[in-house]
């Protein structure tokens, strides 16, 4: 079956430009997260969607950062003005659960969006 | 403040040894849950295990076991007769029960040499 994917795969952007990347997570599956992995680090959340809700945005690391989901499905996380520090893999998982509930829950992940800003 | 520490960088293993990657973990909440993740060279992230932090009972799932202690926050991981395929690196996580956010250690690279 489709697992969660992720577009683009890779993206060069140079510093100042703004940059889109979508995520579309398994069908149906109500949690949606956005993580960022700096080379050689574990991922750092960024924020998390619950259906089209953004419950929790306190990961993202400046205004500069902007996620919506606006039907509960696909998410695209906005990245403008991009500096070197913005460099890295995005990562984003779903779950067909609300973690709050405490049921079984697996995050599934894509395979990441690695941005390079020159 | 939560907190995942995974002091062993890299682990280079020959092919059938036991190997163990240790995860120590800080955190102020009563109750929380710790994961473990495997990330290939594919880069995908893939779920190994959950546990509950009122559940301190030791599991084993084929060559994999995790070793729960409360006492010392370690949340410890072992491969049983590694294998080329296991080489990857693996991360511990940790989240409150009542929140969303996962924190991540810094990842051990394991290489597993045939």
């Amino acid at each position: 079956g489709a697992g969660v994917s992720q577009s683009p795969r890779y993206k060069v952007a140079k510093r100042g430009q703004d940059v889109a990347l979508r995520c579309d997570p398994i069908s149906g599956h109500v949690s949606l997260f956005w993580y960022q992995q700096a080379l050689g680090q574990g991922p750092e959340f960024l924020t998390y969607f619950q259906n089209e809700a953004q419950l929790d945005k306190s990961g993202l690391p400046s205004d500069r950062f902007f996620a919506e989901r606006p039907e509960g499905s696909v998410s695209t996380l906005k990245i403008q003005r991009t500096q070197q520090e913005d460099s890295a893999v995005y990562l984003c998982a779903s779950t067909p659960f609300n973690p709050r509930t405490g049921a079984k829950e697996t995050q599934y992940f894509g395979p990441g969006t690695r941005l390079l800003v020159l | 403040a939560q907190k995942v520490t995974q002091a062993q960088t890299e682990i280079s293993v020959v092919e059938k040894e036991d190997v163990t990657l240790d995860c120590v973990y800080e955190t102020r909440d009563t109750t929380y849950y710790l994961f473990w993740y495997k990330q290939p060279p594919s880069g995908e992230l893939v779920f190994l295990i959950r546990r509950n932090s009122f559940d301190e009972q030791n599991e084993i799932s084929g060559r994999y076991s995790w070793n729960f202690q409360k006492s010392t926050s370690s949340f410890n991981f072992t491969i049983t007769a590694s294998q080329v395929v296991d080489s990857a690196v693996y991360f511990c996580a940790l989240r409150s029960t009542g929140g969303f956010k996962t924190i991540f250690g810094a990842g051990t690279r394991l290489f597993v040499k045939a």
